[in-house]
């Protein structure tokens, strides 16, 4: 079964470093998404991203926020300078506008700023 | 997106129906309810989604009222394995921000 894979697993950081998530969305998929999950609280939408621009965000995607889909397989989610507040699980989705329109998740990043 | 409301928690017998409630009093006509599921901290996992009319797959049966105000995940024969928060989620069509809550965290009972 097709499924979303995320690089690292863990990623421990030091506050003010730049840090690259990484995902390979399903091969077939043309919507991508980043979502995070700090310890204990809600999963919260990042951004969404479509034909290479970003298609929607929330208010957390601030300027320290990028997305890139540098090739044809890889979907990165870059933090200019980790918070410790930044410290969460990062999940990666992709989703195919087809019939079944639902978003397969991936296992996840943990990334912590110390 | 049209708020959800869920219970915090429910018990389920294993090998019994799992019946999780989900209201959504103010849905639009537009906007379909999706059900996820997250077991540990895992990547939440797709359940099924519906918009008015029954839904049933391999997981699960999603029933909606049929004013859409409110709808039952049923997990038919649940298992421990099942044991994770669930979550309703209202999506509006064309849109793939999901909105999480805090969702129903279902514990299956041997």
């Amino acid at each position: 079964e097709p499924e979303v894979t995320q690089t690292p697993s863990h990623q421990v950081t030091q506050m003010g470093q730049e840090v690259i998530l990484r995902c390979v969305p399903i091969s077939n998929h043309l919507y991508f998404y980043w979502y995070r999950q700090i310890l204990g609280q809600k999963v919260e939408f990042l951004v969404s991203f479509y034909n290479n621009e970003i298609s929607e965000k929330s208010e957390i995607f601030d300027d320290q926020f990028s997305v890139e889909r540098p090739d044809g397989s890889n979907f990165t989610l870059k933090i200019r300078s980790t918070k410790l507040e930044d410290s969460a699980m990062y999940f990666c989705a992709s989703s195919d506008r087809g019939r079944t329109a639902e978003a397969f998740f991936g296992q996840g990043t943990r990334l912590t700023v110390v | 997106d049209a708020k959800t409301t869920q219970p915090p928690s429910m018990d389920c017998a294993e090998g019994r129906a799992a019946n999780l409630p989900c209201n959504h009093s103010t849905i639009s006509g537009n906007e379909y309810v999706y059900w996820y599921r997250q077991i540990h901290s895992q990547g939440p996992q797709y359940i099924i989604h519906g918009l008015k009319n029954n839904e049933t797959n391999e997981m699960a049966s999603l029933i909606i009222t049929e004013d859409r105000k409110s709808s039952t995940l049923i997990l038919p024969h649940a298992t421990l394995r099942d044991t994770a928060v669930y979550y309703c989620i209202a999506v509006t069509s064309g849109t793939y921000k999901y909105i999480f809550g805090t969702g129903t965290r279902l514990k299956v009972l041997a």
